[in-house]
């Protein structure tokens, strides 16, 4: 079926470094892609989505562009903090199981030290 | 607006032992869902509901059972509990977006982190 694929955490920067955290999907077709985070304690909650090939979703300086030739929609920020710490779940809608579901990574720990 | 609650926060339980963990959603979603997340593994789909009345299988449903008999409502229960089970439980409700070509955008509970002894 179909999948998403997160690289593998913890991700441990220091404050106002560089971010990528990568993810590629095996969906056929276009689907829907989507970042959620996960503050500590708390229920995931949507950072940001993209709904085609080339659209690049934005949120909280956070930035992820649909790459339809690489199946990718990495995770980007230009400055972390610390209160960026959190996990990560890259997700895509299940196809063909008429479940209305998301299909999640295994997620990844983001670290930020001051 | 409240969103997406869920009690209880913390169980332990004992195996064998069944409890009810609760969810309620104030935004009139029409779906409603619940994963459960283990280190690893992301999050793994239980059981979900397109409405009031009708529920289904999501990948992992054994040893869990859940009904609708409200738009609100989507409770999920343990009958049996054992130790595979520990882990943290997220209800997630969803209304229809229609532009994202039938996909939805997910809003989450803050988690029921349940122990089976």
């Amino acid at each position: 079926g179909d999948s998403v694929t997160q690289m593998e955490g913890p991700v441990t920067l220091s404050e106002e470094a560089f971010l990528t955290i990568n993810c590629t999907y095996t969906a056929t077709g276009y689907p829907s892609l989507f970042w959620y985070v996960q503050y500590p304690g708390e229920g995931l909650q949507l950072l940001l989505k993209a709904t085609k090939a080339d659209d690049k979703g934005s949120n909280k300086g956070f930035e992820a562009t649909y790459r339809k030739e690489t199946t990718s929609f990495h995770l980007e920020k230009g400055s972390v903090q610390v209160s960026d710490s959190a996990v990560y779940f890259c997700a895509q809608p299940e196809k063909d199981t008429g479940r209305r579901a998301l299909t999640f990574g295994s997620g990844t720990r983001l670290q930020v030290q001051p | 607006n409240a969103g997406v609650t869920q009690t209880p926060k913390f169980q332990v339980l004992k195996t064998g032992q069944s409890m009810t963990l609760q969810c309620a959603q104030d935004m009139n979603h029409e779906y409603m869902s619940w994963y459960r997340q283990d280190p690893g593994m992301g999050l793994r789909l239980i059981h979900y509901s397109v409405g009031a009345g009708i529920t289904d299988q999501g990948e992992v449903p054994n040893g869990y059972n859940v009904s609708r008999s409200t738009t609100e409502d989507f409770p999920l229960r343990l009958l049996s509990a054992a130790p595979s089970q520990t882990s943290v439980y997220f209800c997630a409700s969803s209304h229809r977006d229609i532009s994202n070509k039938g996909a939805n955008v997910l809003t989450f509970g803050a988690g029921s982190r349940l122990t089976v002894l």
